[in-house]
């Protein structure tokens, strides 16, 4: 079974600076999917980044981006020029590539993001 | 992109009734559907997931008599909650999509 880890459950970062985020996953598989999730104060869930696996470039999304080590299976994501809005939780997840739309994500604890004024 | 649309936002129900929450796909076919569970400052607990026209698969420890998934047709599941306790006071949430899924809003459900 996959597992997803985020070790650090709470950060902070002043706005206009830079932090990063870690992940670590553990998998037999070679082709899947991994996810960056924000979840603010209303709940919604919201897809931050996406990244294949077998593209070695690596995703970035405006000032979203991450740093993909398949052989260490390490997913962090990085976020520059910090905002207030980007205050929330972010959910590391992970996701079979078998199928198109019937594989479930797993998901890690949660880093708890704080951006200060 | 993928929408998916849950209703109802917030329930608020006495002990021993149900309680029915609707996920639907607007612009697009869901064969599958994932029901998680939340609770504050928690990772999402994955409940059991919904296939169109066959029965829904359970997670280990989640009872099926209670957490009733009905996905009958390629745009709506639902999830009902049977004689709900306090116990499943909790915030719920669906997903569907492809590659990266789309949620729902969620319910918090609030059981007195």
């Amino acid at each position: 079974a996959q597992t997803v880890t985020q070790s650090q459950p709470e950060m902070s970062v002043q706005e206009a600076e830079t932090v990063t985020l870690s992940c670590t996953y553990d998998t037999s598989e070679s082709d899947y999917y991994l996810f960056w999730y924000k979840q603010p104060p209303s709940r919604q869930m919201i897809l931050v980044i996406r990244q294949e696996a077998y593209k070695q470039q690596n995703a970035t999304e405006n000032r979203f981006s991450v740093n993909f080590q398949k052989a260490a299976k390490s997913f962090s994501l990085k976020i520059s020029d910090s905002q207030l809005g980007d205050a929330a939780m972010y959910f590391c997840a992970y996701r079979s590539a078998r199928e198109t739309s019937g594989s479930r994500l797993t998901f890690g604890e949660g880093t708890q993001l704080t951006v200060n004024p | 992109g993928a929408v998916v649309s849950q209703h109802p936002s917030r329930v608020i129900c006495k002990s021993g009734t149900s309680v029915k929450i609707e996920c639907r796909s607007l612009d697009f076919q869901a064969t599958t559907m994932f029901w998680y569970r939340q609770f504050p400052k928690q990772s999402l607990m994955l409940m059991a997931t919904s296939n169109e026209g066959s029965k829904a698969t359970y997670e280990q420890g989640v009872e099926k008599d209670k957490f009733l998934i009905n996905h009958a047709s390629l745009t709506l599941s639902t999830l009902t909650v049977t004689s709900a306790h306090p116990e499943d006071s909790s915030f719920y949430i669906c997903s569907a999509g492809f590659y990266g899924y789309t949620f729902g809003s969620g319910t918090r459900l609030t059981v007195v």
